[in-house]
């Protein structure tokens, strides 16, 4: 399988569950994101890794918490959410963090509702 | 500080016609620009990309950009919309660390 992986696709859980949202890619690249895209709102940067380590962390609350085990693999652990948090979350990679020519390349992400 | 601005968060258009997003965009380099669509429920696609190579850029689905320096601008256009353009249209400029900063997106609408 080739591009970006993104599971599950749609997600509904209770203010107290646990879970984790998972992205893999097949690209050979070493930079991921997780965005955020909320409805009538602008995409949001939440996370940045690249070679495995995390460069970038925009404010984002301590309930999301990433986890990048390599850099084909790439999870996002949701714990204690509130219902705000319910958004189209978008997961992307590039070949590195710095390859401004290249652009992302995006997967079809997890639409999560929070109940 | 790189940005960009995407006139017009929503564009209606009748099927057949030309179909104009603009982007704007500020950068204190020479920029990447790049333009990204997505269909309801679905990532972002890349539709076309400008790297410094030929101004008028080329893309998927018969969408095509115009880098404009004097104008810092890099609108899209596609000269006849059909129904399945119907989607949300995002520009891009690379930072100088090589980080994508989005526009708001532009959600065009295509009246049959």
């Amino acid at each position: 399988e080739t591009g970006v992986t993104q599971t599950p696709r749609h997600l509904v859980m209770g203010m107290t569950n646990k879970k984790s949202l998972k992205c893999e890619q097949h690209l050979g690249h070493n930079a991921m994101y997780w965005y955020k895209q909320s409805a009538k709102k602008p995409l949001e940067l939440m996370f940045v890794y690249n070679f495995k380590e995390q460069t970038e962390n925009n404010s984002v609350p301590s309930r999301f918490s990433p986890e990048c085990p390599n850099s084909s693999h790439l999870f996002l652990h949701l714990h204690t959410l509130q219902p705000e948090d319910s958004a189209l979350y978008l997961c992307a990679s590039s070949p590195s963090k710095a390859a401004g020519g290249v652009g992302y390349t995006f997967g079809s992400g997890t639409r999560l509702t929070v109940v | 500080a790189q940005s960009v601005t995407q006139l017009g968060s929503h564009v209606s258009v009748s099927e057949g016609a030309l179909v104009l997003l603009r982007c704007n965009y500020s950068s204190s380099v020479p920029p990447y620009l790049f333009w990204y669509v997505q269909y309801p429920n679905q990532g972002l696609q890349l539709l076309l990309k400008y790297t410094s190579a030929a101004t008028l850029v080329k893309g998927i689905n018969g969408f095509e950009a115009e880098f404009k320096k004097s104008e810092t601008s890099f609108h899209l256009t596609k000269p006849s919309a059909h129904m399945s353009d119907a989607a949300e249209y995002f520009c891009a400029v690379s930072d100088s660390r090589g980080k994508l900063i989005f526009g708001q997106g532009t959600e065009l609408s295509v009246k049959p």
